[in-house]
């Protein structure tokens, strides 16, 4: 069975550094094609993916946040971290982590193997609340 | 970024009656391999998202087949043919083509008449 659990302040002030853990079971992060992302959701909103790293430590990370994140993983720890500097009031959301799993193999007939691996965010953590306050 | 739009925001439904969710993408999301990289989830009140649909039509392991998804290149729908009292919560789109960044729809809330 499969599952993440997100950690880390509930609390922080502006201007802070955010630090978010994601302890997980159930699966390697040194398997090919796994990766562990992170979203989060403001109160009363949509979902806003953040980060995600792969197996092979690869990155990638939103545009629109990429100057204040950093995501990094301990694979004999089951743990992906994430990072964020510099906080503000609208970074008040709860921070969900999520695995980036093989959901399916299906058929493509053009291609050389006449197959392709299908990775998809299937199994996410419960969440954890962060508000950014003075 | 590719920009997501759902409609409507908001779906009363009786139960017993069907659903319907739209998805619109500003570009397409048809991967060279034919299969369009469009996940659907389902945000129960109080719960995380979970995976309903995946590569536009395909059901996750354990969805009841009273869901499907349709669609393709900018266009998608999800279907509930007969709604059910545990359905209700936020539904979203989310596109896996041209990342980063994944980027979701606004989120349609479903809710029992």
């Amino acid at each position: 069975q499969i599952t993440l659990k997100e950690s880390g302040p509930t609390l922080v002030k502006p201007t802070q550094t955010l630090t978010l853990t994601c302890t997980f079971s159930g699966f390697s992060l040194s398997t090919s094609g796994v990766g562990v992302a992170w979203i989060r959701q403001p109160p009363g909103k949509a979902l806003e993916w953040l980060a995600l790293i792969y197996w092979d430590d690869e990155k990638r990370y939103s545009p629109s946040l990429k100057s204040r994140l950093s995501i990094t993983k301990d694979t004999s720890e089951n743990q992906v971290v994430l990072t964020m500097t510099n906080v503000d009031p609208v970074d008040t959301a709860t921070y969900y982590c999520a695995q980036r799993g093989l959901i399916d193999i299906v058929e493509v007939p053009s291609s050389v193997q006449g197959y392709s691996y299908y990775y998809g965010m299937d199994v996410w953590g419960q969440g954890t609340t962060v508000t950014v306050s003075s | 970024d590719i920009v997501m739009t759902q409609s409507p925001l908001t779906l009363p439904v009786t139960p017993g009656e069907p659903a319907s969710i739209s998805c619109r993408s500003s570009q397409s999301l048809l991967h060279s391999n034919g299969y369009n990289y469009l996940d659907w989830y389902l945000q129960k009140p109080g719960q995380s998202p979970q995976l309903l649909i995946y590569l536009g039509s395909h059901r996750a392991s354990g969805v009841p087949d009273r869901f499907s998804g349709s669609g393709s290149g900018t266009d998608f729908t999800l279907k509930i043919i007969r709604v059910e009292a545990e359905d209700v919560g936020v539904y979203y789109c989310m596109q896996g083509l041209q990342i980063p960044p994944y980027t979701f729809g606004q989120g349609t809330k479903l809710e029992i008449k």
